[in-house]
């Protein structure tokens, strides 16, 4: 398996502008998290969703910001509009989760510029 | 409220030194206590993971004690080399939740 892809890997964009960072889980894998990482708080939980369903969107900052999983092989994180503060690395990962194996699989991350 | 506190937040180890981390938690129902190790332009990847019905786990050069009473774990890294420099995350999660809580981060460098 190729593991966790996520694509972009860089973007940048102008304020206002709408941002769509995409995420392909691990395949049979049945959780999977977005995270924002920034120097000032570390790794934040945005969402995260159980066999395509979202379970705790807690983490999600501000209506801005919205997720998807349409099906298990594929999730989107949007930002609209996006903002300088939005500027971060975003992370995605999945778990093979029911089973023993706890461990979360993350891509190479999203880096996200807005100016 | 942060549940987990990991200090320090930057370490300097010479070569063949020993770096630990420490981290500190809050919720008693934590029972998965995992590392991560990042490196730079890379997602975090689990280095070494323990659950709290043993005090200690060593895989090679790293090793997770844990201390239950004082709710601390803490890695070590012995004969620390310049390609263990990253930075390490410690986390924890409870029962079903598939949720990890998740340190600050430990930069780590180390000087040959």
């Amino acid at each position: 398996d190729a593991g966790v892809i996520q694509s972009p890997r860089h973007e940048v964009t102008e304020m206002g502008q709408e941002v769509t960072l995409r995420c392909k889980p691990i395949s049979g894998h049945n959780s999977l998290f977005w995270y924002r990482q920034t120097m000032m708080r570390g790794l934040e939980l945005l969402i995260y969703f159980n066999n395509n369903v979202p379970i705790d969107d807690s983490g999600m900052p501000e209506d801005r910001f919205s997720a998807k999983m349409p099906n298990a092989s594929f999730s989107t994180l949007k930002i609209q509009p996006s903002e300088p503060r939005d500027s971060a690395v975003y992370f995605c990962a999945s778990i093979q989760a029911g089973t023993a194996n706890t461990e979360a699989f993350f891509g190479q991350g999203t880096r996200l510029t807005v100016v | 409220q942060q549940q987990v506190k990991q200090s320090p937040q930057s370490l300097i180890v010479q070569k063949g030194g020993i770096s630990i981390i420490n981290c500190a938690y809050e919720n008693t129902a934590f029972d998965y206590f995992p590392w991560y190790q990042q490196f730079p332009g890379k997602g975090p990847a689990l280095l070494i993971a323990i659950r709290p019905d043993v005090s200690e786990k060593k895989e090679g050069r790293f090793t997770i004690s844990f201390n239950k009473s004082a709710k601390q774990f803490s890695l070590h890294i012995m004969d620390s080399q310049p390609g263990d420099s990253a930075t390490y995350f410690c986390a924890a999660k409870g029962g079903n939740n598939r949720k990890l809580i998740w340190g600050l981060g430990t930069s780590l460098a180390v000087n040959p």
